[in-house]
């Protein structure tokens, strides 16, 4: 079966630095990966997706995730984090079969220090 | 365009009560879904529906219906509350040329005491 591992449940980080939140899948085919935010007391927002091409994919707010089919991972990241990006992250792929759900990650809780 | 909205934003219900929450999307889109989200658990699809009159279930069915009348409505209905349905409720959907990509409501958290 389908499923979507994010390995950290929390992490924290200054403003200003590099962010890497690890997302890594169990796929048999060619996955269709997805990042959402959710920001508190509010619904999730699309960040980014990856269906297929170019493995290096550009979100909204400056995110970026990579997919790497060798490692079965689909990590996001940003260079300068923004006290506004404290919010929890989703990673997500579709779960395949008649349906469009989706599979998702447990996710994880970003921090961000002044 | 409102998108998708939920409503009530938040209730607090009794053990054996019932209720309705209502998720309206004014996308035209197809698809609609039912998910709920648990602590440390992420999401999990509860009911979903490819267009009016179509349903079907998801990975936790039990303990809810829902009904889709109308392409705009997606209600899920709550028979005999249980404590084990203290949760928060995402309602979202998506088109039918992009199925993949969902738009999320902003939720109804509910507590059964």
């Amino acid at each position: 079966a389908q499923s979507v591992t994010q390995p950290d449940i929390h992490i924290t980080v200054s403003e200003g630095a590099s962010l890497e939140l690890r997302c890594n899948y169990s796929y048999g085919a060619t996955p269709y990966l997805f990042w959402y935010v959710q920001s508190p007391g509010q619904g999730l927002q699309l960040l980014l997706k990856y269906f297929s091409g170019d493995t290096l994919v550009q979100g909204i707010k400056g995110f970026e995730a990579e997919f790497k089919r060798s490692q079965s991972s689909f990590n996001l990241r940003k260079p300068s984090v923004h006290w506004s990006d404290a919010a929890e992250y989703f990673c997500a792929v579709v779960g395949g079969g008649a349906t469009n759900k989706l599979i998702f990650g447990t996710g994880t809780l970003l921090a961000v220090q002044p | 365009n409102a998108g998708v909205t939920q409503t009530p934003k938040f209730r607090i219900l009794k053990i054996g009560q019932s209720m309705t929450l209502q998720c309206a999307q004014d996308m035209n889109h197809n698809y609609m879904y039912w998910y709920r989200q648990d602590p440390g658990m992420g999401l999990k699809l509860i009911y979903y529906s490819v267009g009016a009159g179509i349903t079907d279930k998801g990975e936790v069915p039990n303990g809810y219906n829902v009904s889709r009348s109308t392409t705009e409505d997606f209600p899920l209905r709550l028979e005999l509350a249980a404590p084990s349905q203290t949760s928060v409720y995402f309602c979202a959907s998506s088109n039918m040329t992009s199925v993949y990509t969902q738009y999320f409501g902003p939720g109804t958290r509910l507590t059964v005491l």
